[in-house]
C-alpha cells in the first residue's frame, strides 16, 4: 500500500531565506506522480508543483523546486527567497500510475511553515 | 480563480441530524472527490466519482452517501451525524483522461461542527 510521510511538523524561517521541506514515500509501483500542495490560513488548498517518477530532471515552478531522489524515495520541496505569504501548511502527495486508471491520491501529514520578518 | 464551488462554508448541527453538502466544478473535469480533513489537518479520501460513476469508496460509515447528478456536480449527505463527523469536508476535481497526472483542484471546504 502506498504511504507518504512528512516528518517535519512545523518550520520557522526568516523572510527571504531558502527552506526545504522533506517528504518520503512508499510504493510498490515503478511509475507514479508526486505532488506538493499548499493550504493557506483560509483553508484553500492549491496545487504547487509535480514530479513525474520517470523524469530525472527536478521540477521547477517559480520559486518552488523539487529535490527528487528516487533511490531514497524522497521528494523535497525547496522554496527560495521566501515571503511572508508563503506561510501555510504544505502537503506532499503521491498517486500511483500503474495500479489503476483511477488510483487514489494519498497525502502526507503536512508541514506548517512560518515565514517571519 | 475559484473553479470548484462548495456550499455551505460552515454548518453547525446537533447529533442525529441529517446534513447535505454541495459541490460544483466548472473546469470540465471528469472526476470529482470528497476528502475529509480532521482537526490534525490529515487529509483522507472518502469517495471518488468518474462521470457519475462511483469508483473509489473508502471505508467510511454507512451514514455517509455521495450523490452525483452529472460529472460537474457531487454532493455528500450524512444521515444522523455523530460528534466524530466534525471536520472540514473538501471537494476536489481532476481530469483523468489520456495519461493525465490527475492533478486535483480543491474547493474551499465545508466546516461541519456537530454539537
Amino acid at each position: 500500500a502506498q504511504k507518504v510521510t512528512q516528518t517535519q511538523t512545523s518550520i520557522s524561517v526568516m523572510e527571504k531565506t531558502t527552506v526545504t521541506m522533506d517528504c518520503v514515500y512508499e510504493t510498490q509501483d515503478s511509475s507514479y506522480f508526486l505532488f506538493w500542495y499548499k493550504q493557506t490560513a483560509s483553508g484553500e488548498i492549491v496545487f504547487l508543483i509535480r514530479q513525474d517518477s520517470y523524469k530525472k530532471e527536478n521540477a521547477t515552478v517559480g520559486h518552488y523546486s523539487l529535490n527528487f531522489q528516487k533511490p531514497k524515495s524522497s521528494i523535497g520541496l525547496i522554496i527560495t527567497a521566501t515571503q511572508i505569504e508563503d506561510s501555510a501548511v504544505y502537503f506532499c502527495a503521491m498517486r500511483e500510475i500503474a495500479s489503476s486508471s483511477f488510483s487514489k491520491l494519498v497525502f502526507g501529514q503536512g508541514t506548517s511553515l512560518s515565514v517571519v520578518p | 480563480e475559484t473553479a470548484v464551488f462548495q456550499t455551505p462554508n460552515y454548518h453547525v448541527t446537533q447529533v442525529g441530524n441529517e446534513v447535505s453538502f454541495n459541490c460544483k466544478q466548472t473546469l470540465g473535469h471528469d472526476t470529482m472527490y470528497w476528502y475529509k480533513q480532521d482537526s490534525k489537518k490529515l487529509l483522507k479520501i472518502m469517495f471518488s466519482y468518474n462521470n457519475k460513476q462511483l469508483i473509489v469508496n473508502e471505508t467510511v460509515p454507512r451514514r455517509f452517501s455521495p450523490q452525483s447528478s452529472d460529472k460537474a456536480h457531487l454532493n455528500l449527505r450524512i444521515k444522523s451525524v455523530e460528534p466524530e463527523d466534525s471536520a472540514v469536508y473538501l471537494c476536489a476535481s481532476s481530469w483523468t483522461g489520456g495519461g493525465s497526472a490527475e492533478t486535483l483542484y480543491f474547493g474551499s471546504g465545508t466546516r461541519l461542527t456537530v454539537l
